[in-house]
């Protein structure tokens, strides 16, 4: 079974400031992790993926995960946020194992709260 | 291309009560996910159909229950309503559903019950 954690239910922080949001899995096999972001209202959206290569990956819009297996994270970073990035994110991973399905186990969440 | 749609967007019922909740896949996904996310919480999650068969079941009790059919849009019905059943819906597709596969997310249906 997989588990996800996020330890900051909320995370504030200043306009142009830079960002970490924390994501760490427990998981007996090996994993895909994911993030999703959702904003208000609305379902969600994929941020970013790791399934293989580079532990390093990025989406289009400035953001950017480490997948880090030794210590379990999975943890997303922006240099410099945007009123515009407030939203939840969520972290998520399912089995990579073997299996016929992309079943995601999700965190609890983090809300960005970008102020100006 | 339109993306996942979910019918009706809002829902009130009263305990005790069932209901249905419907989604349409994007258009060549064959496979339909449905997720539970309570209020403050993460999305759980709850089944998975491909092909009209179930693929994978959640913890949820046997209230809770779907359906894929041959057009691969998909049903979620709850009977016998708790208060605890209030919650956002999620429905997600994906072209084949299986490892990796990228699951794309509908807005979700806000079901309330009083």
């Amino acid at each position: 079974a997989q588990s996800v954690t996020q330890l900051d239910s909320q995370v504030p922080v200043f306009e142009e400031a830079p960002v970490e949001l924390r994501c760490n899995y427990s998981s007996s096999v090996s994993v895909y992790l994911f993030w999703y972001v959702q904003y208000p209202n609305q379902g969600l959206q994929l941020l970013l993926k790791y399934l293989s290569g580079s532990t390093l990956v990025k989406s289009i819009n400035g953001f950017e995960a480490e997948f880090n297996k030794s210590q379990t994270s999975f943890h997303l970073r922006k240099p410099s946020v945007h009123i515009s990035d407030t939203a939840e994110y969520f972290c998520a991973v399912s089995d990579a194992s073997g299996g016929a399905t992309n079943k995601l186990i999700f965190g609890t969440g983090t809300l960005l709260a970008v102020q100006p | 291309d339109a993306g996942v749609t979910q019918s009706p967007t809002h829902l009130i019922k009263t305990r005790g009560q069932q209901v249905t909740l419907r989604c349409s896949p994007i258009s060549g996904h064959k496979s339909v996910s449905w997720y539970q996310q309570v209020l403050g919480q993460g999305p759980q999650f709850i089944f998975q159909y491909y092909e009209k068969e179930e693929r994978g079941r959640g913890n949820f009790p046997d209230r809770f229950s779907a359906r894929q059919f041959p057009n691969y849009s998909s049903e979620l019905n709850v009977n016998a309503l708790l208060l605890g059943d209030s919650a956002l819906y999620l429905c997600a597709s994906s072209r084949w559903g299986g490892r990796g596969t990228e699951a794309f997310f509908g807005q979700g249906t806000r079901l309330t019950v009083v």
